[in-house]
């Protein structure tokens, strides 16, 4: 079975432009939560969602939004973006049912300059 | 008070020692426990899932969690090179997942 797969790997941007970024979960996977992971801070939710609706958010400000596809897919936009959103960008699917574990992607790592 | 706390390390082991990484939490209605291994640019892997108290043995790792204490552990026997990493202990409580900070581990040959 596949595993999560989040393109690209890389991006840089500079501040001001707005990013996507893309998740695929794995196959029969429904739920697709996003974390934003830096040295200092470690692993910082972002938002999960669970077929097509956003099922929790974490506490970081409008300019993170995302959304998820009838296939499951995710993306995650950042717009309007600063410094402080260099980090590494970690996508992670689950069965979506009661206590089951995350699976995550290898990440996209973002430098913002 | 963070509702998970990991002890960041660095922890340098020679090959063939036995590790014991470790992480307290706070709130007692945990019972999904987890632990991750994460290698320099990549994500996350799932290493090791329990649930409630006692022990899980998985090749040469074992979870324990000991739910009178707040405490879990995973324990590395004859740890490798390949073992150097930093692992992620994680909480999972309706579907809202805690994780601690990660403790960076270097197995010398």
């Amino acid at each position: 079975k596949a595993g999560v797969t989040q393109t690209p790997r890389y991006l840089i941007k500079t501040r001001g432009q707005q990013v996507t970024l893309s998740c695929s979960p794995i196959s029969g996977h429904r739920s697709v939560s996003w974390y934003q992971q830096t040295p200092g801070q470690g692993l910082q939710f972002l938002f999960e969602y669970f077929s097509e609706t956003q099922r929790n958010k974490g506490n970081f400000p409008g300019r993170f939004s995302g959304r998820q596809f009838s296939n499951s897919r995710s993306e995650m936009n950042v717009s309007t973006l600063e410094l402080g959103d260099s980090a590494l960008y970690l996508c992670a699917s689950s069965s979506g049912t009661p206590n089951s574990p995350l699976h995550f992607g290898n990440g996209t790592r973002l430098t913002v300059t | 008070q963070k509702e998970v706390e990991q002890d960041p390390g660095p922890l340098s082991v020679p090959e063939g020692a036995i590790v014991s990484l470790n992480c307290t939490y706070s709130n007692s209605a945990f019972q999904y426990f987890m632990w991750y291994r994460q290698y320099s640019r990549k994500g996350p892997e799932l290493l090791m899932y329990t649930y409630s108290s006692g022990n899980k043995e998985d090749g040469r790792f074992t979870a324990q969690v000991d739910k009178s204490s707040k405490y879990i552990s995973l324990f590395i026997r004859d740890s490798q090179p390949s073992d150097s990493a930093t692992y992620l202990c994680a909480m999972n409580l309706r579907n809202q997942f805690y994780f601690g900070t990660g403790t960076s581990l270097t197995v010398i040959p």
